[in-house]
């Protein structure tokens, strides 16, 4: 059984292009939740989605970020027009319920120059 | 908004020392994960409880809900135990699934 995968790992984007970060759930999983790290702090919590629905997302930034997790293929969290200060790693774990343990991917290093 | 606070920030230790992690947390929560980064940044849940204590191997996790506290120790320490050792609350109650990380611990056992 395949961990939680995520692609990039590695992501280099000048300001104001487009990043999309792609995520694949463990057989099984149908809850996704993506975190950000940046640089020298913590993770933090961005968005919680089931298939085909946005569950919770009171960490996103208001303007341009979005996520999606279609019925098929990887969740995406789509940065539009990025900035530098996007730079982070951006973590995706799933899990097979709501309230257990949760599973997370290698996470994507996203690099704005 | 539950605030999750960890301590020590940093922790050097020498091979073989017993070492212990502390967490507590601000409201109440279903339950705890505990969470190791390596330095190449990959995260590994480690364990998840919502009361009394898990082993694993040589890492033992433990949590008193009443007094909002976890403590995650680790015996016989060993280098290859250096990393970046996280605690995060998954809220009680409707709302949010995220989790709510502290800060972390770093964490370096040296030879």
């Amino acid at each position: 059984n395949a961990g939680v995968m995520q692609n990039p790992r590695h992501l280099v984007r000048r300001r104001g292009q487009e990043a999309r970060l792609r995520c694949s759930p463990m057989k099984g999983h149908s809850h996704v939740y993506w975190y950000r790290q940046l640089p020298e702090e913590g993770l933090k919590f961005m968005v919680y989605l089931q298939k085909e629905n946005i569950i919770d997302e009171s960490g996103m930034p208001k303007e341009r970020f979005s996520a999606e997790f279609p019925k098929e293929g990887p969740s995406i969290l789509r940065i539009q027009q990025v900035v530098r200060g996007d730079s982070a790693a951006y973590f995706c774990a799933s899990s097979p319920f709501d309230r257990h343990e949760q599973y997370f991917g290698p996470g994507t290093r996203l690099t704005v120059t | 908004k539950n605030e999750v606070e960890q301590s020590p920030q940093n922790l050097t230790a020498q091979e073989g020392e017993f070492i212990t992690i502390n967490c507590s947390y601000s409201v109440g929560i279903s339950a705890l994960h505990w969470l190791q980064q390596h330095p190449g940044g990959g995260i590994v849940s480690l364990f998840m409880l919502s009361s009394g204590k898990k082993k694993h191997g040589r890492l033992i996790a433990t949590i008193n809900i009443q007094e909002k506290h976890s403590s995650l120790h680790i015996t016989a320490s060993h280098p290859r135990d250096s990393a970046v050792y996280i605690c995060a609350a998954l809220n009680s109650g409707g709302g949010a699934d995220g989790l709510t990380f502290g800060k972390g611990t770093h964490l370096i056992i040296q030879p």
